[in-house]
C-alpha cells in the first residue's frame, strides 16, 4: 500500500512570497493533520482535517492555512512568507481522527525562505 | 513550563548497550503516550503506544510511563547501528479531546556505534 506522499519535497522561496504544499494521504484515510518541524521548536502542529472541515488549529499565525478536497487530497498554504517560516512541513494521515487510529507521516516538504 | 521536556542529546553509545530515552510532561489531559522514530530525512515513524501506566514490551523495545510522576521512558535492549536516529516522545489527548493532535517532545539523537 503507499503511504503518504508529500509535494514538492524541496521548495526555495523569497521573503513576501506565498507557497502552496500538498499531501496525498494513504488511500482509505479521511483524517490529515500538518505539522512544522524546527530545529529549535521540534514538531508542533498546525491543524487537522477530517471530511474536508478543519477540525482543530496549532498556534500559529493566519498566515498559515489549510483545506481538504472530497479524495481526502490537503493543502497547505503560507502567505507573506518569513524567514522563520524555514522548516520541514510534515503531513500525516489516518483513517479518523481518533486517538486509537496510528498516525502515518509523509518524508515532508523542506521550505528555504530566503 | 513546557508540556514537554526531552533530553535532546545527542546520545552516543556502543552496539549491544542498553538505551534509556525520557520524556517528562506536565498536561494531565494527555492520555495516549507514544514513541516516534526518525530518520534523517524522513518522516516519524510510529514505534511504542500505549495508554496505560505500566511497562509494555516490543521486541528490543519497551515503552514505560508513570501517570503519577508524568514520566516516560523507551528502552532499547541491544542496540544496533540500525537504531540510530531521532527519537520523540508524543502525547495525545483523549478519545473526545484534540482528535489527532499530537504534542511532541524536541527528540534525542541517538547514534550506535560498531
Amino acid at each position: 500500500k503507499a503511504g503518504v506522499t508529500q509535494t514538492p519535497r524541496y521548495l526555495i522561496k523569497t521573503r513576501g512570497q506565498q507557497v502552496t504544499l500538498s499531501c496525498s494521504p494513504i488511500s482509505g484515510h479521511r483524517s490529515v493533520s500538518w505539522y512544522q518541524q524546527t530545529p529549535g521548536q521540534g514538531l508542533q502542529f498546525l491543524f487537522e482535517y477530517f471530511s474536508e472541515t478543519q477540525r482543530n488549529k496549532g498556534n500559529f499565525p493566519g498566515r498559515f492555512s489549510g483545506r481538504q478536497f472530497s479524495n481526502s487530497r490537503s493543502e497547505m498554504n503560507v502567505s507573506t512568507l518569513e524567514l522563520g517560516d524555514s522548516a520541514l512541513y510534515l503531513c500525516a494521515s489516518s483513517l479518523a481522527p481518533a486517538a486509537v487510529n496510528e498516525q502515518f507521516f509523509g518524508p515532508g516538504t523542506r521550505l528555504t525562505v530566503l | 513550563q513546557k508540556e514537554v521536556e526531552q533530553d535532546p542529546g545527542p546520545l552516543s553509545v556502543p552496539e549491544g548497550a542498553i538505551v534509556s530515552l525520557n520524556c517528562t510532561y506536565s498536561n494531565s489531559a494527555f492520555q495516549y503516550f507514544m514513541w516516534y522514530r526518525q530518520y534523517s530525512r524522513k518522516g516519524p515513524e510510529l514505534l511504542m503506544y500505549t495508554y496505560s501506566s505500566g511497562n509494555k514490551e516490543d521486541g528490543r523495545f519497551t515503552a514505560q510511563v508513570d501517570k503519577s510522576s508524568k514520566y516516560i521512558s523507551l528502552f532499547i535492549r541491544d542496540s544496533q547501528p540500525s537504531d540510530s536516529a531521532t527519537y520523540l516522545c508524543a502525547f495525545q489527548g483523549g478519545l473526545t479531546g484534540g482528535g489527532n493532535k499530537l504534542t511532541f517532545g524536541t527528540g534525542t539523537q541517538l547514534k550506535v556505534e560498531l
